[in-house]
Order: C-alpha cells, then structure tokens, then sequence
C-alpha cells in the first residue's frame, strides 16, 4: 500500500533554532516525487519543496532543505532559523508513478515562540 | 504572481441546500484538481480534469458532487444536497502537466 505518515502531531520551537519535521513514505514503485506544502491558518497550501525519487542531491529552497533518505523512506522538512510566521501546518505528500495526484500525510502543527 | 483564484472563501448553508464553488486556475494549467479537507486531516483528491475532461473521480460521492470544467479553463463543484458531513475546506489546485500543484486559498463551508 502506498502511505505517507507524518507521526508528529505538533511540534514547538523558538524563534532562530532550526527545526526538523518527520515524513515517512511507502510504495514499491522507484519513481515517485516528495512535496511539503505549509498551511497557515488562513487555510492556503503553499508549496516549500520537491524532491524526485531520483535525485542525486537534497533538495534546498532558502531557509527548507529536504533530508532525503531513499534507503529508509524517508523526506524529512529541516527549517533553518525558525521565524515566528513559520508557525503552521505542515504537510508531506506524495506523487506516485503514473499519477500527477497528490497522496497527503496528516501534517504537523509547528509553533514558533519569540 | 499568477495564482489559483477561488471563491467564495467562506459558505455557510443549511443541509439540504445546494452550494457551489468556483476556481480559476493559473493561466495556462491545463490540469486542474478539487480536494476536500476534512479537519484535521490531509487535503484527498475529489476529482481531476485535464482540460475539460475528467481524468480521475473515483473518489467524488457523484450522488450530491458534481464538478465540470466546460471551457477547459474555470472550474465549478457543486454539492446537492448538502450534508453536515460535508463541512470542510474545498481547495483547488492546478499545476502545468505533472509539474507541482499550486493551490488556491480554498472555500471553507459549513453545514448547519
């Protein structure tokens, strides 16, 4: 079965730590490409970062960067210098081989205190 | 910027009733999808178009849902009749082929 499991449901920083937010993946398929999107409270998806199954490198976009660990199935979100308007959801998701849909994680609520 | 336009951004309705949302996607996405998130959840697939026709709504309750996308532009999702488990926030996305998704600011609605 193909499955995407963010196991925090929340997770809480102070303002210039970096922070990490965990992404596990299965599917059998080889190609496959990883997302997060942050979703403020206003309700908008927006998109951080892709990372494609077969990219040689992490992916970096500004202050994101993706721990991709293929082996182990996991796209794990690292935000550097946390910022207080980094507080919100944060959602992994997956785009299986063949289909251009999307297959979301739960998320995880990120707070960021001064 | 170019982005996805939706509206209304909040509904509230009776069950019962029929609501219906709109999107416009960005200029040139021939792909357009509608997902509903239930609270507390992750965003699920409703039903996608490319152009204006239906690739994938497997997941859409066609008895209440429909969606259409005449021109192969703009998009309309309909629900009738609305029940209270349809609370939740519609979001629309469109992307160019299997590129990313980018999402519009999505109609929250309630069902009283």
């Amino acid at each position: 079965a193909q499955k995407i499991t963010q196991t925090q449901p929340g997770m809480f920083v102070q303002e210039k730590e970096a922070v990490t937010l965990d992404c596990t993946y299965d599917t059998s398929d080889p190609s496959y490409g990883l997302f997060w999107y942050k979703q403020p409270s206003s309700g908008e998806m927006i998109f951080l970062i892709y990372q494609g199954s077969y990219d040689q490198q992490n992916a970096t976009e500004g202050r994101y960067s993706l721990n991709f660990q293929k082996a182990r199935k996991s796209a794990n979100l690292v935000i550097s210098a946390s910022q207080l308007g980094d507080s919100a959801m944060y959602f992994c998701a997956m785009r299986f081989s063949g289909y251009s849909t999307l297959t979301f994680g739960k998320g995880t609520m990120l707070l960021v205190s001064p | 910027e170019a982005e996805v336009a939706q509206s209304p951004r909040y509904k509230i309705t009776e069950k019962s009733q029929a609501v219906a949302f709109w999107c416009d996607p960005i200029s040139g996405h021939a792909t357009l999808y509608w997902y509903r998130q239930i609270l507390g959840q992750g965003p699920e697939l409703l039903v996608q178009f490319q152009d204006e026709s239906v690739v994938d709504d497997s997941q859409l309750p066609k008895d209440r849902f429909s969606a259409e996308r005449l021109k192969g532009v703009d998009s309309t999702l309909k629900i009738q009749p609305a029940e209270l488990g349809d609370s939740a926030m519609y979001l629309c996305a469109s992307s160019f082929g299997e590129d990313t998704q980018y999402f519009g600011p999505g109609t929250r609605l309630t069902v009283l």
